[in-house]
């Protein structure tokens, strides 16, 4: 199974700042990399695919990218609302795999 | 607007097998359009894909031998049977469409629902 390993496992941040997350893969994976939001007692929700295409509905601020086998979310100008936690996702095979996750706290 | 809603018993002992269905509604279950999956997350841990079904299922490496999937059109429903439970399959359970062509992410999630495993 592809390992895919997310960090920081947590990063505190204030309302305004931006942030980034990275996910690695244990392998060489293809551009079907999705990223989710998940609130406490809420399933997740899914942000981006793709690596870099925003689910509709999702607010710009969020933004995906890779460089070779990292594939980074950046959340610009966070939002009260944006404090959860997130989690990669990748589709380059089955099974397909999360990455840990990471919970975005506020400062 | 479709939408997913788990169901099953919320204690079941160890060795004994989980049985959970995932009910569809506001559309149809295809099967020829989208895989359907189920994914369980422990208390205060990450998300752990178990399977997703597309005439086949694809289950993750270590509970292959464990998981059984099927899908009924005909009740708009897909289930999952996890044998030989132990306390570490204690979790929040989700059903969840895999949107595919060119997407390759869960777009729909159900509410999900707590099985614990305990005698």
């Amino acid at each position: 199974d592809i390992q895919m390993t997310q960090f920081p496992s947590s990063v505190s941040a204030a309302v305004g700042d931006s942030v980034t997350i990275t996910c690695r893969a244990s392998q060489v994976i293809s551009s079907y990399l999705a990223w989710y939001q998940q609130k406490p007692g809420k399933a997740p929700k899914v942000l981006i695919y793709a690596t870099s295409t925003l689910q509709s509905g999702v607010p710009s601020r969020f933004s995906g990218s890779v460089s070779g086998t990292d594939f980074t979310l950046t959340i610009s100008s966070l939002q009260p609302e944006d404090f959860a936690t997130y989690y990669c996702q990748q589709a380059n095979g089955f099974p397909l795999t999360f990455g840990g996750g990471t919970k975005v706290e506020i400062k | 607007q479709l939408q997913l809603l788990e169901s099953g018993p919320g204690l079941v002992k160890p060795s004994e097998t989980l049985s959970l269905t995932c009910t569809v509604s506001g559309g149809s279950l295809s099967i020829s359009e989208y895989y359907w999956a189920w994914i369980r997350q422990p208390p205060g841990k990450g998300l752990e894909c178990i399977g997703t079904f597309y005439y086949n299922t694809y289950s993750k490496s270590s509970l292959k031998s464990r998981v059984t999937m099927s899908v009924d059109t005909s009740k708009n429903q897909f289930s999952l049977k996890l044998s030989s439970v132990t306390a570490a399959d204690t979790a929040v359970y989700y059903c969840a469409r895999l949107a595919v062509q060119g997407v390759w992410a869960f777009d729909i999630w159900g509410q999900g629902t707590m099985v614990i495993v305990s005698s």
